[in-house]
């Protein structure tokens, strides 16, 4: 069965670093979204991406962080100054273009810790 | 503000029970509910979705919209000590253009053997 992979599993980071958190969404999806978990805290979107670009982002998605879909099947996340509250679980989802209903799928997620 | 709310729990059930799961949600206008199962430490794994008021029935899992009361829940039949997890209720508003989900805080389930 498809499924969404990400890499790597964990990151570690010093603060003001920058990350670039990769996935491959499922082959077939049209619709890529990225969204954190912080440790015991509600899953939160960041932002949405179609047709190459932003469709949609929440607040949490500032300056500092950016997408790509640098070929026809990555899809990254890139925060160029990492502060120590971006210590979370980061998911990649995909959703097909067919039907209206949203189907997200998850990946297994990045584990980004910043000291 | 835009809200989905879950009883944390945990909920505990015996084995072979029905768990039930509720989920309020803000916006009257909301269209699509999600149900993920979370498992500590892993990321959302979708059970089912629902649009329609009603219920929708998949396996030992059904989920029932209440869009007059703003209420989702999902029962899982003949629970398994594999069920428990984190269930995560997850809705999508109907902005224009809007596909992101908001998600509640979830509710713990605990099915004792």
């Amino acid at each position: 069965e498809p499924e969404v992979t990400q890499t790597p599993s964990h990151q570690v980071t010093q603060m003001g670093q920058e990350v670039i958190l990769r996935c491959v969404p499922i082959s077939n999806h049209l619709y890529f979204y990225w969204y954190r978990q912080i440790l015991g805290q509600k899953v939160e979107f960041l932002v949405s991406f179609y047709n190459n670009e932003i469709s949609e982002k929440s607040e949490i998605f500032d300056d500092q962080f950016s997408v790509e879909r640098p070929d026809g099947s990555n899809f990254t996340l890139k925060i160029r100054s990492t502060k120590l509250e971006d210590s979370a679980m980061y998911f990649c989802a995909s959703g097909s273009s067919g039907g209206s209903f949203n189907e997200q799928f998850f990946g297994p997620g990045t584990r980004l810790t910043v000291l | 503000q835009k809200e989905v709310e879950q009883n944390s729990g945990p909920l505990s059930v015996p084995e072979g029970a029905i768990a039930s799961l509720n989920c309020t949600y803000s916006d009257r206008g909301s269209q699509s509910f999600f149900w993920y199962r979370q498992y500590s430490g892993k990321s959302p794994e979708l059970i089912m979705f629902i649009y329609s008021n009603g219920d929708k029935e998949d396996g030992r899992f059904t989920a029932q919209l209440n869009k007059a009361s703003q209420y989702v829940s999902l029962l899982i039949r003949d629970s398994q000590p594999s069920d428990s997890a984190t269930y995560l209720c997850a809705v999508r508003y109907t902005d224009t253009g809007r596909r992101a989900l908001t998600f509640g805080s979830g509710t713990r389930l605990q099915v004792q053997p």
